[in-house]
Formats: structure tokens, sequence, C-alpha cells
């Protein structure tokens, strides 16, 4: 089944202290892309990917890293998680040049 | 990316067609018209799109009208499940770039029994 997994769903942590949350999709999609999504902002994009080692910067990359060693895995790192990145995070993955996306179930992030 | 406009929210009754409208006056002869829905918190999930011609799949049929400005989509039996928010997005296909989907803030669809 055509799918992207991400883990954790949900994630409870303390500022200061790095997470990372993984991304793997099982297409073969060469894009792919990190969104967050809060209440009155809808989905902003974080950081994409549109390939393996070629990363560029979203709309909000402020706090975030990301890396593409494998074309099926896109994780993103809260290097030092502040309560202002506390939202519902989604990775998607489409092939390049197409709207067409697959999207993940999402992760609740709290940082307290 | 053309810009669109939809109603905040709809009300169907279970069973009948919903039929959900987008205005994207601004829309360019090379950029399509997409519609994804969210379930509650769940991740978008893609519904159909199209660029001149009217599509349609297993969920949806997608109606463009001929200038392109607005374009329909309608779910022919809408159920329970069909509870959603319904995003209309158009965009141009890059090769390069951030090829990021722009969500609005959509139809809220309701279902009712």
């Amino acid at each position: 089944e055509a799918q992207v997994t991400q883990n954790p769903r949900y994630l409870i942590t303390v500022t200061g202290k790095k997470l990372t949350v993984t991304c793997s999709q099982n297409m073969n999609h060469e894009y792919m892309s990190w969104y967050r999504q809060d209440p009155g902002l809808g989905l902003r994009q974080i950081y994409y990917s549109m390939n393996v080692e070629v990363t560029d910067k979203g709309d909000v990359p402020e706090g975030y890293k990301v890396s593409r060693k494998e074309k099926r895995n896109f994780p993103l790192i809260l290097e030092s998680p502040s309560p202002n990145q506390t939202s519902l995070y989604f990775c998607a993955s489409s092939f390049q040049g197409t709207g067409r996306a697959f999207f993940g179930q999402g992760t609740r992030l709290t940082v307290v | 990316d053309a810009k669109t406009t939809q109603p905040p929210s709809m009300d169907c009754a279970e069973g009948r067609a919903a039929n959900l409208p987008c205005n994207h006056s601004t829309i360019s002869g090379n950029e399509y018209v997409y519609w994804y829905r969210q379930i509650h918190s769940q991740g978008p999930q893609y519904i159909i799109h199209g660029l001149k011609n009217n599509e349609t799949n297993e969920m949806a049929s997608l109606i463009i009208t001929e200038d392109r400005k607005s374009s329909t989509l309608i779910l022919p039996h809408a159920t329970l499940r069909d509870t959603a928010v319904y995003y209309c997005i158009v965009r141009v296909p890059l090769i390069q770039g951030a090829q990021k989907l722009v969500f609005g803030q959509g139809t809220r669809l309701t279902i009712n029994p």
C-alpha cells in the first residue's frame, strides 16, 4: 500500500530537548516536504527536498533542520524545541512536478 | 499560483450530492486545479485535479467552467465520512523549486444524517 509514515504520532517534550520526527515513503517519490498546521494559519511549508542530498527552506524554516540521505526518508529535526513549535506536523511526498501529494497522518507535538 | 476563494462552510444531507464551489478568476493557462480534503486532523488527502476538461474518479467529479475561472467539486452521494475541510488549490506544475501546495482556509463540509 502506498503510504507516508510519520513517527511518532504524538509527542510531548520539554523546551530545549532535541527531537527527531521521522518520515518515510514507499512510492519512490523524488519530492518530499514538511508542513506545520496551526489554527488560523493553515498549512505552511517548513522545508522541502527535491531529491537525495537536495534540501531547501520553505516558508517557516526557523528552528528546524532536515536531512535527505536516502530517497525514502526525510526526518525533521528540532535541535532545541521551543513552545512556539507546538503544532501539528505533516510530511508529504510526490513525484517531481505534480501537485498530487501523499501526506502522512501527522505528528502532534507539544513543547512545554 | 492563482488565489482561490471558497465558502467557509456548507451543509449537505447524507445521500445527496455535495457541490463545493471554488473561484479562481486569476488562473492562468497552465495552472491546474487540485482538490484535497482533510478529515478532522488527519493528513490532507488528494481527491482530484484537472486543467480544462471535466474529470471524474472513484471519489468525486470536477467540473471546470469553460473560462476556467471557477470549478465545482461534486461528491455524488455524500456520506457521514465525507465530513471534512475541502481545499481547492491552483498551481503550476513545476519541475524545480518549492512546489509547495498553498492551502487556504477551505470549505468545512458537514454531512447531516
